[in-house]
């Protein structure tokens, strides 16, 4: 069965500074991965998702994410993180468009 | 265009009284899905819906919770009779059939079991 590990639980960044939130993926078979986020009182919202095309994959307000098959990996980044960034975030894995596994989630605070 | 909608988004209800929540999803979207999360945690799938058929519903727990999507379009997810456990955010989502990845979510029903 498919699962994600998101390895922290919080990041902390201050305005400006760059952004990782790390996740690692176990999958049978080669895996389409996203992430979305959720910012407080509000649905969640596909950030990005790598089918097997590119392994860097952009995505909305600055985010990028790499697949690395040799670690499992699928980190996402933005080069400078802005105040309304700060939100949940969840690294999903599916073996199958229809069927979503969700991480922990990672909670990202912004400082001025 | 409007999201999916979902209501109510708070309940509070004392425990082994039933509860039920609301959705309508995005327009043209064949795929309804019901979420559970709980706190700190992500969301873990309860059902799918492809049109009116239930295609997994796997993870729902069928002793007490029930689910329909009558006519394929909205949905409703009842309780009966809730559990303090039962505490959590239902959330529903909708997607295109052809099965892109996207999910669109609702806001979320946010349950309290006293």
């Amino acid at each position: 069965a498919q699962s994600v590990t998101q390895l922290d639980s919080h990041v902390s960044v201050s305005e400006g500074t760059p952004v990782l939130l790390r996740c690692n993926y176990s999958s049978s078979y080669s895996p389409s991965l996203f992430w979305y986020v959720q910012h407080p009182n509000k649905g969640l919202q596909l950030l990005l998702k790598y089918t097997s095309a590119a392994t860097l994959v952009k995505g909305i307000n600055g985010f990028e994410a790499e697949f690395k098959k040799s670690e499992t990996s699928f980190h996402l980044t933005k080069p400078s993180a802005h105040m309304s960034d700060a939100a949940e975030y969840f690294c999903v894995v599916s073996e199958g468009f229809q069927k979503l596994v969700f991480g922990t989630g990672t909670r990202l605070l912004v400082s001025p | 265009e409007a999201g999916v909608v979902q209501s109510p988004r708070y309940k509070i209800i004392e425990k082994k009284q039933p509860v039920a929540f609301w959705c309508n999803p995005i327009s043209g979207h064949n795929t309804l899905y019901w979420y559970l999360q709980n706190l700190g945690q992500g969301p873990e799938l309860l059902i799918r819906y492809e049109n009116e058929e239930a295609v997994d519903d796997s993870q729902l727990p069928k002793d007490r919770f029930s689910a329909e999507r009558l006519k394929g379009v909205d949905s409703t997810l009842k309780i009966q009779p809730a559990e303090l456990g039962d505490s959590a955010v239902y959330l529903c989502a909708s997607s295109l059939s052809e099965g892109t990845g996207e999910l669109f979510f609702g806001e979320g029903s946010r349950l309290t079991v006293l």
